[in-house]
């Protein structure tokens, strides 16, 4: 079974608007990663936050972690065309389990 | 520095038949992934390699899958015999040695069986 749950499974939005993706999972974690996947390639890691941080920026992306409501989002302000992917959360139990991520469609 | 490398890219068999996949991590890592992701879904943990011993092979469908990781460097992933839901990308994956626990990810062997 997979313990992050991405919400929305789909988003589509305009190429300069901000994007939203939440991710909520069951168990305590060590840690919680995002990572990208364009279509055909493998994935790659965006960031990581630790079960003791609450927020954590790097260039565009902002997540924040809410460890009482078992909760994560990720936020990708002013979007382009090249942002367009899969995301995937992935939460650290000592494995790495993957949600089943959420298509994000940033159109021109 | 050079990434995940795996081979082959993109594999059709016909069901009952076996494949093989080899994965190259990254130089240093010694942990080593499998994963198999059904299209629409995220990736599934098949087996986790600590240098050359299993750490993890829980989801492994010991049946038909099978796994090695000779001299703690390259590995290979074979299934014999292939069936109709096995058809997914079957990716590589590798970390260090240590906590935090980032995954640095293959480009995939893309499996189809009919």
């Amino acid at each position: 079974s997979q313990q992050g749950e991405e919400d929305p499974q789909a988003l589509s939005i305009q190429e300069g608007e901000n994007a939203t993706m939440n991710c909520s999972y069951k168990t305590s974690i060590n840690n919680l990663q995002w990572y990208r996947q364009n279509s055909g390639r493998g994935l790659v890691h965006l960031i990581l936050i630790r079960s003791n941080e609450r927020e954590k920026h790097s260039g565009r992306l902002r997540v924040t972690l809410d460890t009482s409501k078992k909760s994560s989002s990720l936020l990708i302000t002013a979007s382009r065309a090249a942002d367009t992917a899969s995301y995937f959360c992935a939460t650290d139990t000592g494995q790495l389990t993957f949600g089943s991520g959420t298509q994000l469609t940033v159109l021109p | 520095e050079a990434g995940v490398a795996q081979s082959p890219r993109y594999k059709i068999i016909e069901k009952r038949q076996s494949v093989a996949f080899w994965c190259n991590p990254i130089s240093g890592h010694a942990t080593l992934y499998w994963y198999q992701q059904i299209l629409g879904q995220g990736p599934k943990l098949l087996i986790q390699f600590q240098n050359n011993g299993v750490v993890d092979d829980s989801q492994l469908p010991k049946d038909r899958f099978s796994a090695e990781r000779l001299k703690g460097v390259d590995s290979t992933l074979k299934i014999q015999p292939a069936k109709l839901e096995d058809s997914a990308v079957y990716l590589c994956a590798s970390s260090l040695d240590r906590p935090p626990n980032t995954i640095y990810f293959g480009e995939g062997s893309w499996l189809t069986v009919v």
